[in-house]
């Protein structure tokens, strides 16, 4: 099994419409979580961390699920702006700085 | 947004050139890290410094040579490249080991 697998997409979708994306993990011990967005040929900006509890900025909500080993993105009400690449990243326990990136899922929405 | 800025955003270099990639962060951090990103690959993480130390090597060729003098500045030394070097190579830095990273905008190297 991949340390990190995202579906690489692309994802199509209509503007306003919802979109979810999931990143399944290998490794249990694995702590920390973030979601980054990269635009075409420009740098990974980091989108939002993810917590156990979950968390929700605006339109963007994230999710943990340990048991399952995986994180999700969900979207809502999406923009041409939120055409991007999205990657996940690990970081393992024990003041880890090796994060684990995924490849990105991309997204695509149009008008 | 200039948190993290790096020099040259471009860098045009022959095989048997030597040349340096500068980083500079303004976020108080005390992690940077240097990325290589070649076309449809993954990001692949080159060295971390935390602190001013080396905490991390990731089997990079000894062509790359980094330089953290201080907790704000990164450099990486280029020598005797080869082609396939040619890629975006991005600094990032985070307040430490478990935190989300910054980049900046990256160097893109075309080797030739």
């Amino acid at each position: 099994r991949k340390e990190v697998e995202q579906d690489p997409g692309p994802f199509n979708v209509p503007e306003g419409a919802t979109v979810a994306f999931n990143c399944t993990y290998s490794n249990s011990a694995s702590q920390s979580f973030f979601w980054y967005r990269q635009d075409c040929r420009k740098e990974p900006k980091l989108l939002m961390s993810v917590y156990s509890s979950g968390n929700e900025d605006g339109r963007f909500t994230a999710q943990l699920n340990r048991a399952s080993q995986y994180i999700s993105l969900l979207i809502r009400d999406s923009k041409l702006s939120d055409s991007a690449t999205y990657l996940c990243v690990f970081l393992a326990s024990g003041g880890s700085y090796i994060p684990t990136f995924g490849r990105g899922t991309s997204l695509i929405v149009h008008p | 947004e200039t948190g993290v800025t790096q020099t040259p955003r471009h860098l045009v270099m022959g095989m048997t050139n030597k040349k340096s990639l500068k980083c500079e962060q303004h976020l108080g951090h005390n992690a940077m890290y240097w990325y290589k990103q070649s076309a449809k690959k993954p990001l692949e993480l080159m060295f971390v410094y935390s602190l001013e130390e080396r905490v991390e090597n990731n089997s990079v060729p000894s062509r790359f040579s980094p330089e953290c003098p201080n907790s704000s500045h990164l450099f990486l030394h280029l020598h005797t490249l080869q082609p396939e070097d040619s890629a975006l190579y991005l600094c990032a830095s985070s307040q430490g080991s478990g935190w989300g990273q910054f980049f900046g905008p990256g160097t893109r190297l075309t080797v030739l």
